[in-house]
């Protein structure tokens, strides 16, 4: 079967630098994507990864290694206002996206 | 604005109630998505649509029927509601499906409750 796998909270201080793992097991691959989604709203966008390596957007980074069905993603200078759930996606062969249940991060002054 | 819009964005209604929820897109997007998202938080995908095509149709039961009438428009019928149906239900689109790089946009969720 397909699954994503990522913790389900993980605890941060405001300006630390915080890391979410994600691990995957897919019927074929074709990019990675991580959402972020504040409580009673809807997920929005963060980055794609398709080849190995890291890519770095502003305070967020992620970085890929598909021969160990492996990301994670960086948040850097943390913010209250990044307090929410990160989701993991991974899009399949059949281009379907398969979604992990979140890791609530929680930062703390 | 250019965005995904769903109403209503809260619904209560009583078991063995039907329903409707309304799902437009103003981005020019070919597909169109209806997800569920449960208590645990899982993003659930129920349908998709490409160009008025219904192209994945996930194991859900038959009470569910999504209803396109055009590319900017999927609608989500519910029949016979169950206390199980409580979730919040989540519109989505993206510019076409076989794509990798494929941003899906999402609504802002309708929170349906049965009693």
């Amino acid at each position: 079967g397909q699954n994503i796998d990522q913790p389900t909270e993980m605890t941060a201080t405001e300006g630390a630098i915080v890391q979410i793992n994600c691990t995957y097991q897919t019927s074929g691959f074709n990019g990675l994507f991580w959402y972020q989604q504040h409580a009673g709203e809807a997920p929005t966008f963060l980055s794609y990864n398709v080849l190995d390596g890291l890519e770095e957007k502003g305070r967020f980074s992620s970085f890929l290694s598909r021969s160990k069905g492996y990301s994670y993603l960086l948040l850097k200078e943390l913010q209250m206002k990044d307090s929410a759930s990160y989701l993991c996606a991974v899009m399949d062969s059949n281009y379907q996206l398969i979604w992990g249940a979140g890791t609530k991060l929680i930062i703390k002054p | 604005d250019t965005a995904v819009s769903q109403t209503p964005k809260y619904l209560v209604t009583q078991m063995g109630n039907d329903k409707s929820i309304k799902c437009e897109q103003n981005l020019g997007h070919d597909t169109m998505y209806w997800y569920k998202q449960d208590s645990k938080k899982f993003l659930k995908i129920m349908f998709s649509y490409n160009n008025k095509e219904l192209i994945i149709n996930e194991t859900v039961p038959n009470r569910f029927s999504p209803k396109s009438p055009d590319k900017a428009h999927l609608n989500l019928h519910i029949n016979s509601l169950e206390l199980g149906d409580s979730a919040v239900y989540f519109c989505a689109s993206s510019p076409r499906l076989a794509d990798t790089y494929n941003e899906q946009f999402f609504g802002p969720g309708t929170r349906l409750t049965v009693l």
